[in-house]
């Protein structure tokens, strides 16, 4: 099966400041790559996603690339707010079936 | 819409006890699954499945089962409580080129 790869584990940041966090799979059957949100506590959310026809989407402070030759893809929080603040896990999975995530990025954005 | 519904959001079980997660979606999605959430280790794959009727194993499926008898409902059991099996459940459905999974809003469990 898929295996998804997530870096790093733990990020903090000046607000203000950008954050990248990047993601590596090992399926190139894979087509599908979203990013989620956890608050703590609260379930995951969906922030954005990219499908495999498509190298980058933004959506106002956020974006993620994907590199389909190298297996990787990263999202970039811009001008981050301590609201920001949260775990953010990446995936991959093949037209939504057995979609499998990574171990999460605990994001500190610090005021 | 009520989204995706799981039952009970806090369980305690003894070694060896047996239970069902409940999870319900209302929003006619043919993918549902089930994940646990383990501090570190990120959100893991018991079980999922692609519509009524199919189902199939993700990446930690020993002491689980599901079954998919309508497309609404998705149950797990544990056949018989481990202390391994302390963690956090989610459930998650969505459709075919849909974005990403809606989660529920998962259930505690803690095995003693």
């Amino acid at each position: 099966g898929e295996n998804v790869e997530q870096h790093p584990s733990t990020l903090s940041v000046q607000e203000g400041d950008s954050a990248v966090i990047k993601c590596t799979y090992s399926d190139s059957a894979s087509n599908y790559f979203p990013w989620y949100k956890q608050e703590l506590g609260k379930r995951p959310q969906l922030i954005i996603d990219i499908r495999s026809n498509v190298g980058e989407k933004k959506d106002q402070r956020i974006a993620v690339t994907l590199n389909k030759t190298a297996k990787h893809f990263s999202l970039h929080i811009t001008e981050t707010q301590p609201e920001d603040s949260a775990v953010y896990f990446c995936a991959a999975s093949d037209n939504n079936n057995d979609m499998r995530f990574g171990a999460g990025t605990r994001l500190t954005v610090k005021p | 819409n009520a989204g995706v519904t799981q039952t009970p959001k806090f369980q305690v079980l003894k070694t060896g006890q047996s239970m069902t997660l409940q999870c319900a979606q209302d929003m006619n999605h043919e993918y549902m699954s089930w994940y646990r959430q383990d501090p570190g280790m990120g959100l893991r794959l018991i079980h999922y499945s692609v519509g009524a009727g199919i189902t199939d194993q993700g990446e930690v499926p020993n002491g689980y089962n599901v079954s998919r008898s309508t497309t609404e409902d998705f149950p797990l059991r544990l056949l018989s409580a481990a202390p391994s099996q302390t963690s956090v459940y989610f459930c998650a459905s969505t459709s075919q080129g849909a974005d990403g999974y809606t989660f529920g809003s998962g259930t505690r469990l803690t095995v003693v």
